[in-house]
């Protein structure tokens, strides 16, 4: 059964701080690793993708992976309160088919 | 970009109704459409996959008499759910592959959802 792990949150940060969000998945042959972003009652919209381990910035925005430990996270710098949203992690195997974390629901205070 | 069009956005229906839900690749074409739901505060679920021209492949617990799914064209499927009850209430989202962006980011794409409430 391959999983994919996120911490439910909510998870509460100080606008104009760091916001790191974790996500660990099962399956050792995944692919490709994807970052959604939720608002509540709409459909998710893709933040960033990541391929290979280290880092991959865009914007305010940094995916990290770490293959050998099956972990990848997003930081997001500068957070302001349009950040707040769920964030949904996705694995993606071979078979191009995505896996879905619960997502965290992150909250940015002004 | 790859733009996926679903309708309605929200509606309404009585207990023991049908309901259809639409989504339409609007510039490019969608040979594989997945269809989600997602209940309050979880995440998505994968009801089903469907490829053009053939039968749709459902998840396991998903009533496939229940969700109808066709996949008639390359720029479009429908959902209908069939004799709707109140558990039936959800955000349903449908998803497509764009192939020529599979490269970058495996190419999905998102209709913006449709609430349904059953009453």
């Amino acid at each position: 059964q391959k999983e994919v792990e996120q911490n439910s949150g909510p998870l509460s940060v100080p606008e104009g701080a760091i916001a790191s969000l974790n996500c660990t998945y099962s399956d050792r042959g995944s692919q490709s690793f994807f970052w959604y972003r939720q608002y509540s009652g709409k459909s998710p919209e893709l933040i960033m993708f990541i391929y290979s381990n280290g880092d991959k910035e865009d914007g305010r925005f940094t995916a990290q992976l770490n293959k050998a430990s099956q972990y990848v996270s997003l930081l997001i710098r500068d957070s302001q309160p349009s950040d707040s949203a769920t964030y949904l992690c996705a694995v993606g195997d071979s078979n191009y088919q995505l896996i879905w974390g619960a997502g965290t629901k992150l909250i940015i205070k002004p | 970009g790859a733009v996926v069009s679903q309708h309605p956005s929200w509606v309404i229906c009585k207990s023991g109704t049908s309901v259809k839900i639409e989504c339409r690749s609007l510039d490019f074409q969608a040979t594989t459409m997945f269809w989600y739901r997602q209940f309050p505060k979880q995440s998505l679920m994968l009801m089903a996959t469907s490829n053009e021209g053939s039968k749709a492949t459902y998840e396991q617990g998903v009533e496939k008499d229940k969700f109808l799914i066709n996949h008639a064209s390359l720029t479009l499927s429908t959902l209908t759910v069939t004799s709707a009850h109140p558990e039936d209430s959800s955000f349903y989202i449908c998803s497509a592959r764009d192939l020529t962006q599979q490269v970058n980011s495996y190419g999905y794409t998102f209709g913006s959802g449709t609430r349904l409430t059953v009453v």
